[in-house]
């Protein structure tokens, strides 16, 4: 069965550096999402990305935050400057043509700020 | 600040016993609705969804959908140890994101 597979699955990383978190969606799918938990809260909303643009973000995707498909396959996230409160699960997510609705996840990637 | 609310839990079930999950939604424009399964350090994983009135069943689970009341409902059947998770209830309004409830932790004792 086809899934989202991310990359790396943990990442450490020092305060102020740049990290790039990658998704390689559904491969049939064209809208895809930026989802993140921090520990112990709800996941929370980033970003969604339809015909190669931004189509909703939330106040958390500010301007530290990009993102990009750079090929037919792979999508990712760039945090230009991580903060220690950007340390969480990130999670990827993809969705296949309306009707249909529903959203798979990846198995995500645990970003660690130090 | 449209909102998802869940009962954090932890529920307790029998194995074998019906597990009954809640969950309430603020915008009435929300127009489907989803439930995941995320076990611990993992992510969700999706269950259910549902999109009109009343009930939808898939194997032992079944979901149900109120509209007017701004509650839709997750039973789980004949509950097993492997069900022990938490289970997160997501609203799709206009738009593409979905907003997550916090979830209820499900413990199905042996």
């Amino acid at each position: 069965e086809p899934e989202v597979t991310q990359t790396p699955s943990h990442q450490v990383t020092q305060m102020g550096q740049e990290v790039i978190l990658r998704c390689v969606p559904i491969s049939n799918h064209l809208y895809f999402y930026w989802y993140r938990q921090i520990l112990g809260q709800k996941v929370e909303f980033l970003v969604s990305f339809y015909n190669n643009e931004i189509s909703e973000k939330s106040e958390i995707f500010d301007d530290q935050f990009s993102v990009e498909r750079p090929d037919g396959s792979n999508f990712t996230l760039k945090i230009r400057s991580t903060k220690l409160e950007d340390s969480a699960m990130y999670f990827c997510a993809s969705r296949g043509r309306v009707p249909y609705n529903e959203q798979f996840f990846g198995p995500g990637t645990r970003l660690t700020v130090l | 600040q449209k909102e998802v609310e869940q009962n954090s839990g932890p529920l307790s079930v029998p194995e074998g016993a019906i597990a009954s999950l809640n969950c309430t939604y603020s915008d009435r424009g929300s127009q489907s609705f989803f439930w995941y399964r995320q076990y611990s350090g993992k992510s969700p994983e999706l269950i259910m969804s549902i999109y009109s009135n009343g009930d939808k069943e898939d194997g032992r689970f079944t979901a149900q959908l109120n509209k007017a009341s701004q509650y839709v409902s997750l039973l789980i059947r004949d509950s097993q140890p492997s069900d022990s998770a938490t289970y997160l209830c997501a609203v799709k309004a206009a738009g593409n994101k979905l907003t997550f409830g916090g979830g209820t932790r499900v413990l199905v004792k042996p």
